[in-house]
């Protein structure tokens, strides 16, 4: 079975602060890990994906096989990373993308 | 990049009435389809997928009868809320894949039901 953990349902930070959103999954399988963002009113955004190994917006996330972690890092936090922040987890191929529970993230000037 | 078009964003219903939401693929043809619901300051719960020209796969606990998906064309899925009851309401959001897309899931903007 898929399963997505994100431990903090809110986090706040202060602006050019380091980020760290945690996420931990359990997949029998070789995973596909994304980070999506959902910013107020708006639907949701695909941020990064792990195989594609970009930084987008500064973020960036490794994929740790053997802590089974994708956590999300920026070094600077901006007021407009202020957002709803999901980890979600496919198998190979168009399978079903799976949600963890979202951290909502609030950058403090 | 790929675009999904939901329809209606809103909708207010009746209780015992049916509701359809539709979900489109703008630019891309969409092998499979999925619907979501979410529960306000919730994530996102996956009630079903779908593939085009084959019956949608649910989630446990999730009803087919109540929540009948139809995946008719490579563009086209629609969700209707049968006999939708107060605790229907909810935000209901679709996403479309194909396989091989660089983003790999692309979402729509949801649709807010509320059933009275």
């Amino acid at each position: 079975a898929q399963r997505v953990t994100q431990p903090e349902k809110l986090l706040s930070v202060f602006k050019g602060a380091p980020v760290e959103l945690k996420c931990n999954y359990s997949y029998s399988g070789s995973p596909e890990l994304f980070w999506y963002v959902q910013y107020s009113r708006q639907r949701l955004q695909l941020l990064l994906r792990h195989i594609s190994r970009e930084s987008i917006k500064g973020f960036t996330a490794d994929l740790n096989k053997g802590e089974t972690s994708f956590h999300l890092k920026k070094p600077f936090a901006q007021e407009e990373d202020s957002a709803m922040y999901y980890c979600a987890l496919s198998g190979q191929g168009a399978q079903k993308l799976v949600f963890g529970q979202g951290t909502r993230l609030t950058i403090n000037p | 990049g790929a675009v999904v078009s939901q329809h209606p964003s809103w909708v207010i219903c009746k209780s015992g009435t049916s509701v359809k939401i539709e979900c489109r693929s703008l630019d891309f043809q969409a092998t499979t389809m999925f619907w979501y619901r979410q529960f306000p300051k919730q994530s996102l719960m996956l009630m079903a997928t779908s593939n085009e020209g084959s019956k949608a796969t649910y989630e446990q606990g999730v009803e087919k009868d109540k929540f009948l998906i139809n995946h008719a064309s490579l563009t086209l899925s629609t969700l209707t809320v049968t006999s939708a009851h107060p605790e229907d309401s909810s935000f209901y959001i679709c996403s479309a894949t194909d396989r091989g897309m660089a983003d790999g899931y692309t979402f729509g903007s949801g649709t807010r039901l509320t059933v009275v």
